[in-house]
């Protein structure tokens, strides 16, 4: 059964640091996105993006933040500087179209040190 | 802007029993899907079941059925049979039908539901 692979399960970094969170969606979707999850609470939208752009961003996602699809497979999260309140569990999703299920990532737990 | 509202932090069922979750939704659009999702401890998003609001009917998986009345906003979750499996955290989540609005998940804030022996 297809699924949504994402890269790493767990990353430490230190504050400041740049990380990369990456995706690899199901291949024949066409909507694709990130959400985050602080511990113990709901589950948040960073951004969707669709036809190699993005469709709409949340609040949480400035200027920190970036998404890729460089190679028509890979989808991934840039934070430029992280920060200690980033430290959360990263899902990314991916969907055929705006009618189906959205398919979700085993996620990626950031912390930020 | 749409919002999702789940009012029961925590919820407990006995195995074999039926426990209903709540959830309750603002929108001013007319067409839009609602779905719940189920987290186990692994923290994997896993859909349960799915609701097309032009659909009248309740949707049902296996086990799990919704209660939809779409004039109260309101999409409650049913598990019947419950097995020490279905332990987990429940997030209802609501998802604009319109295109321009990217298809994005609006969800609520989760219940965690246990399962007792």
């Amino acid at each position: 059964e297809p699924e949504v692979t994402q890269t790493p399960s767990h990353q430490v970094t230190q504050m400041g640091q740049e990380v990369i969170l990456r995706c690899v969606p199901i291949s024949n979707h066409l909507y694709f996105y990130w959400y985050r999850q602080i511990l113990g609470q709901k589950v948040e939208f960073l951004v969707s993006f669709y036809n190699n752009e993005i469709s709409e961003k949340s609040e949480i996602f400035d200027d920190q933040f970036s998404v890729e699809r460089p190679d028509g497979s890979n989808f991934t999260l840039k934070i430029r500087s992280t920060k200690l309140e980033d430290s959360a569990m990263y899902f990314c999703a991916s969907r055929t179209g705006l009618n189906t299920e959205a398919f979700f990532g085993q996620g990626t737990r950031l912390t930020v040190v | 802007a749409q919002t999702v509202t789940q009012s029961q932090p925590e919820m407990s069922v006995q195995e074999a029993e039926t426990v209903t979750l709540s959830c309750t939704y603002d929108t001013s659009e007319s067409d839009y899907y609602l779905f719940w999702y189920k987290q186990p401890p692994s923290r994997q998003m896993i859909l349960v079941i799915r609701q097309e609001a032009y659909k009248q009917q309740n949707a049902t998986e296996n086990r799990f059925s919704v209660n939809f009345q779409k004039a109260a906003k309101s999409f409650s979750l049913k598990i019947s049979d419950s097995q020490l499996g279905d332990a987990a955290m429940y997030f209802c989540a609501y998802s604009s039908a319109l295109g321009n609005q990217g298809g994005k998940l609006i969800f609520g804030q989760g219940t965690e539901l246990s399962v007792k022996p």
